[in-house]
């Protein structure tokens, strides 16, 4: 099966609510990008975390990543409405260029 | 300025055609990448070239064949289209880093994407 998978699928909240999402691979990785997809749009990078790193903070955004379980988080806080897109995680594998994709999550805030 | 761009953003065609697809980007990477998007929104890579030198080639069909001209564009050319290759295509293009044998992935950045619709 694929590197990436994302929990949930899916996700519904009220604005000003927090979103967690996760992500789970399963081999060696430099390191774990998240990225965000609105509907009909390309993807925009939002974060990068290194795989000797264990938090990163951006703005409304924290993720965070356990090399040991092999899983990362990223937790939007205060949710708004323009936060609604897909989200997904990637993993770049040790060595390569190549990136692997997780199913992403779907997160609707609503107003 | 936008930074990666595709063409044509929407295709139509039939079954059987021949179709191009174009990216370029103008932010002085190094590297390129084609992704395809599918009607579940699994993202799943295609190709990736660095340098113009092909080095992902994720066993894609070789209807499928991707031309560099120089760093800055990278092309795909779909033979004999079928129905199963309905989907979105998008480019990206991150830096280089890393030394001879070891890359280390970067932040990439898509362009906007292609729907390709084959009838």
């Amino acid at each position: 099966s694929q590197q990436g998978e994302e929990d949930p699928q899916a996700l519904s909240i009220q604005e000003g609510e927090n979103a967690t999402m996760n992500c789970s691979y399963k081999t060696s990785i430099n390191n774990l990008q998240w990225y965000r997809q609105n509907s009909g749009r390309g993807l925009v990078h939002l974060i990068l975390i290194r795989s000797n790193e264990r938090e990163k903070h951006s703005g409304r955004l924290r993720v965070t990543l356990d090399t040991s379980k092999k899983s990362s988080s990223l937790l939007i806080t205060a949710s708004r409405a323009a936060d609604t897109a897909s989200y997904f995680c990637a993993t770049a594998l040790s060595g390569t260029y190549k990136y692997i994709f997780g199913t992403g999550t779907r997160l609707k805030v609503l107003a | 300025d936008t930074a990666v761009s595709q063409t044509p953003k929407y295709l139509v065609t039939q079954m059987g055609n021949d179709k191009s697809i174009k990216c370029e980007q103008n932010l002085g990477h190094d590297t390129m990448y084609w992704y395809k998007q599918d009607s579940k929104k699994f993202l799943k890579i295609m190709f990736s070239y660095n340098n113009k030198e092909l080095i992902i080639n994720e066993t894609v069909p070789n209807r499928f064949s991707p031309k560099s001209p120089d760093k800055a564009h990278l092309n795909l050319h779909i033979n004999s289209l079928e129905l199963g290759d309905s989907a979105v295509y998008f480019c990206a293009s991150s830096r280089f880093t890393g030394t001879s044998g070891r890359a280390l992935g970067n932040e990439q950045f898509f362009g906007p994407g292609t729907r390709l619709t084959v009838l």
